[in-house]
């Protein structure tokens, strides 16, 4: 049974310049929520997605947007880097029919390593 | 203002050693609280998950209490292993599943 996988594991960017990372969600999972983690921080909610709409939005500006495939895979894109977009990203999945319930837990996947130079 | 707050920042003891982990919350209204482990540059997995009926959930040598009255939880870890080396965050749930709120974690070093 195939966890959450997230490509690539690190990366280096420079300032101004866009990314692209990708996240393909736990086998049988429907939605994919996206989260920003500074170092020494708790992660940051940035946007989710289901059936192939964003359904919830964090607190981040329009440079960060996403995609999801009929697959149910996600991209999030993060365009004009800035230097503090330096960051661990995270993916997140979850089964929609599990969204009431409260002992469903979030299935991370292990993060992009994104810096921004 | 819906906050997490988790004390202490940081934590180091001995192998063998039990320890406790405190978190308050401020987020209203309550759905349920959970605990997350994360090892250094890998994503958090769930360790428990309370809602406000519960008062304490196990798993393993990990046991969180809940004080719905109070907000606060805790995460005791007995008979640390090295393999507990991680940050352990606390994490609330407000009206719905997916509004977390993300306290910042502590970081908990065992040493041999």
């Amino acid at each position: 049974d195939a966890g959450v996988t997230q490509s690539p594991t690190h990366l280096i960017k420079t300032r101004g310049q866009q990314v692209t990372l990708r996240c393909s969600p736990k086998s049988g999972h429907d939605t994919v929520s996206w989260y920003q983690q500074a170092l020494g921080q708790g992660p940051q909610f940035i946007f989710q997605y289901y059936e192939e709409e964003e359904r919830q939005r964090g607190n981040f500006p329009d440079r960060f947007s996403g995609h999801q495939f009929p697959n149910y895979s996600s991209e999030l894109n993060v365009n004009a880097l800035l230097l503090g977009d330096s960051a661990l990203y995270l993916c997140a999945s979850s089964w929609e029919r599990d969204r009431g319930r409260y002992d469903s837990p979030l299935h991370f996947g292990n993060g992009t390593r994104l810096t921004v130079t | 203002k819906n906050q997490v707050e988790q004390s202490p920042q940081s934590l180091i003891i001995l192998e063998g050693k039990n320890c406790t982990l405190q978190c308050n919350y401020t987020v209203s209204p309550f759905s349920n609280l959970r605990w997350y482990k994360q090892d250094t540059g890998r994503g958090p997995v769930s360790l428990t998950i309370m809602t406000f009926s519960e008062n304490t959930k196990s798993n393993g040598r990990y046991t969180a209490t809940l004080d719905a009255d109070t907000k606060q939880s805790s995460l005791h870890i007995t008979a640390s292993q090295l393999s507990d080396s991680a940050s352990y965050i606390c994490v609330v749930s407000g009206d719905s599943n997916y509004q977390l709120i993300w306290g910042a974690g502590t970081k908990l070093i065992i040493k041999p």
